[in-house]
């Protein structure tokens, strides 16, 4: 069976430039989440989702970040403007149950030069 | 608000050394707690869990209990070996409205050397 799948799995874009992380969760998955992770500030939730919609976005860092599940089987994180201390590896996770086990996806890692 | 607080690393040890690394939490209610492991290049993937006090998870000769007294679900393995060199993150899973998110530790790394 697939587990979570993240495209892209490398991305080194320039500042200012628009990003798109997409994720696609465990079929019959009903709660996605997004993670950023730095070696400053380890593994940070930003948003998650339960049955497509969201629920906390407390973690979002600031307008720039934005997060959409139009259905699903779907999910993106777009960055727009991006900057240099948006350099990090994006984690997608999604959930069955609401006490079920988290899995996570590969990652995205992302470089704004 | 809900945290986990777990050793910094690294941890270095010898093949077949004894292994811990302390967590602590802070947390309302009654959460589950679990170990996450992350090998390089990948995602996390579920180690072990234990959804309520004096519960003890295990898998692959790691353990946890979860303490409610000492408020703690420290890693343990009796003999560790190269392959099990990875990130390892407590976790909690924290209840709000209608699902619950888990809050993680900031890892700690693991080098076994053989």
């Amino acid at each position: 069976d697939a587990g979570v799948i993240q495209s892209p799995r490398h991305e080194v874009t320039e500042m200012g430039q628009e990003v798109t992380l997409r994720c696609k969760p465990i079929s019959g998955h009903n709660s996605l989440f997004w993670y950023r992770q730095t070696m400053m500030r380890g593994l940070e939730l930003l948003i998650y989702f339960n049955n497509n919609v969201p629920i906390d976005d407390s973690g979002m860092p600031e307008d720039r970040f934005s997060a959409k599940m139009p259905n699903a089987s779907f999910s993106t994180l777009k960055i727009q403007p991006s900057e240099p201390r948006d350099s990090a590896v994006y984690f997608c996770a999604s959930r069955l149950t609401n006490t079920g086990e988290l899995f996570f996806g590969e990652g995205s890692r992302l470089t704004v030069l | 608000g809900n945290s986990v607080t777990q050793m910094e690393g690294p941890v270095t040890l010898s093949e077949e050394a004894f292994l811990t690394i302390n967590c602590t939490y802070t947390a309302t209610g009654y959460p589950s707690l679990f170990w996450y492991v992350q090998y390089p290049g990948e995602g996390l993937q579920l180690l072990l869990k234990a959804t309520k006090a004096d519960d003890k998870g295990s898998n692959k000769g790691f353990e946890a209990t979860y303490r409610k007294e000492t408020t703690s679900f420290h890693l343990e393995k009796g003999s560790v070996q190269v392959s099990d060199s990875a990130v390892y993150f407590c976790a909690l899973s924290s209840y709000g409205g209608a699902t619950n998110k888990l809050i993680f530790g900031t890892g700690t790394l693991l080098a076994v050397q053989p």
